[in-house]
């Protein structure tokens, strides 16, 4: 595979669940990215990993808990969400944070 | 805080027309501007990167400007095709690498 590719796809869940959003990057990159797309509202980036070190979490709720095993890989655990967490998660790359992000198709969170 | 305004929200042109979205921020100390395209419920695709010493850059039927100056930046699309049809997003990067700013987006219809 080529890119950079997410799964799941669609994940439904409850408030209680633990669950995990994986993200893998084939393009060599240093850096990745995880964003949060609500309806009417613009990208929010989430989380940057640089060398797999976490350099910015944009005070996201500890609900969140990103993790970066090496530079390819960047997982996004989840646990007692709210409803209003529902969103399109997205998972980007990119050589260093002045060149291009390349994103992955997402997964579309949808939390009951 | 950098906030970026797309304008405009939504666009409905005939095919073959020539088209003009518009993106501005309100701290033109960035670093670069990226243009992306997204089609309904996937990721996002880069189409233009402009840094900050440039001021236009050009792939295909695409042409971006920047003027940091202004704090603007237009994605011109000539001969527009239904293809073309999808939400453009305009991103900033700061100096601060940690924080990328998106647009809301302008939702670009191209009817046959």
């Amino acid at each position: 595979e080529t890119g950079v590719t997410q799964t799941p796809r669609h994940l439904v869940m409850g408030m209680t669940n633990k669950k995990s959003l994986k993200c893998e990057q084939h393009l060599g990159h240093n850096a990745m990215y995880w964003y949060k797309q609500s309806a009417k509202k613009p990208l929010e980036l989430m989380f940057v990993y640089n060398f797999k070190e976490q350099t910015e979490n944009n005070s996201v709720p500890s609900r969140f808990s990103p993790e970066c095993p090496n530079s390819s890989h960047l997982f996004l655990h989840l646990h007692t969400l709210q409803p209003e967490d529902s969103a399109l998660y997205l998972c980007a790359s990119s050589q260093d944070y002045s060149e291009t992000q390349y994103f992955g198709p997402g997964t579309r969170l949808l939390v009951l | 805080k950098q906030e970026v305004t797309q304008i405009p929200a939504a666009l409905s042109v005939p095919e073959g027309e020539n088209l003009v979205l518009n993106c501005s921020f309100t701290d033109s100390a960035i670093y670069n501007l990226q243009w992306f395209r997204q089609d309904p419920g996937k990721g996002l695709t880069s189409l233009l990167l402009i840094q900050s010493s440039q001021r236009e850059q050009t792939s295909g039927r695409l042409n971006a400007s920047l003027d940091k100056s202004s704090g603007r930046s237009t994605l011109y699309i000539a001969a527009s095709q239904p293809g073309d049809s999808a939400t453009y997003l305009c991103a900033v990067g700061p100096y601060n690498f940690n924080k990328f700013y998106f647009g809301s987006g302008t939702k670009l219809n191209v009817k046959p």
